[in-house]
């Protein structure tokens, strides 16, 4: 198993270019979540989807960020207009909503975004 | 909204010293979840605890769930050098997937 797949794992941007993050996450987990990861503010849970639908959307900042699964296997979370401000480190996680087991999640390695 | 106040910040500790860390909330959580997460890397799953009172080992780790499903407490015997990294608890109100709430972290610092 590959694990929670993200590209690119860094970006270099200017203000005010649109960005997107990519995620693909674990087969048959059904449950996918974007994380912001900044020395100030944490982990902050952006949004989550279940089966491809999103659940909880209010971690979300504001309207410059979107996010969408298309399919089980890939999702996007898009900034349009970047700030210098949303420079951190961005998490997709996936977990599985149906078996045993443990019901935590599989973190991808990050995509580090800096927006100069 | 709910928050976990884990503590403390951070640790300086001697290789082999065993080490204390927990996490308290406001709210009742179901499930805890405690991650480890290396420099330039994801958190990565350590121990997941599903009853009140539950005491689980992961090797050298042992966390707790506590009674009042308030609170949980990681330890770790005899650390070593790759035990550095930054610890995060995790709560979620339900006992299957779904959103979860993450600690503060605590930075875990190993001298040989």
């Amino acid at each position: 198993d590959a694990g929670v797949i993200q590209s690119p794992r860094h970006e270099v941007t200017e203000m005010g270019q649109e960005v997107t993050l990519r995620c693909k996450p674990i087969s048959g987990h059904n449950s996918l979540f974007w994380y912001r990861q900044t020395m100030m503010r944490g982990l902050e849970l952006l949004i989550y989807f279940n089966n491809n639908v999103p659940i909880d959307d209010s971690g979300m900042p504001e309207d410059r960020f979107s996010a969408k699964m298309p399919n089980a296997s890939f999702s996007t979370l898009k900034i349009q207009p970047s700030e210098p401000r949303d420079s951190a480190v961005y998490f997709c996680a996936s977990s599985s909503l149906r078996g045993q087991g443990l019901y935590g999640y599989t973190f991808g390695s990050g995509t580090r975004l800096t927006v100069v | 909204g709910q928050q976990l106040n884990q503590s403390p910040q951070s640790m300086f500790i001697q290789e082999g010293e065993d080490v204390s860390m927990n996490c308290t909330s406001s709210s009742i959580f179901n499930t805890w979840l405690w991650y480890k997460q290396d420099p330039g890397e994801g958190p990565v799953l350590l121990i997941a605890l599903y009853k009140a009172g539950e005491l689980t080992s992961n090797g050298r780790l042992t966390a707790q769930f506590g009674i009042t499903r308030k609170d949980s407490f990681l330890n770790i015997s005899a650390s070593i050098p790759s035990d550095v990294g930054i610890y995060f608890c995790a709560g979620r109100p339900g006992s299957g997937a779904g959103k979860s709430t993450f600690g503060d972290g605590t930075t875990l610092t190993v001298k040989p």
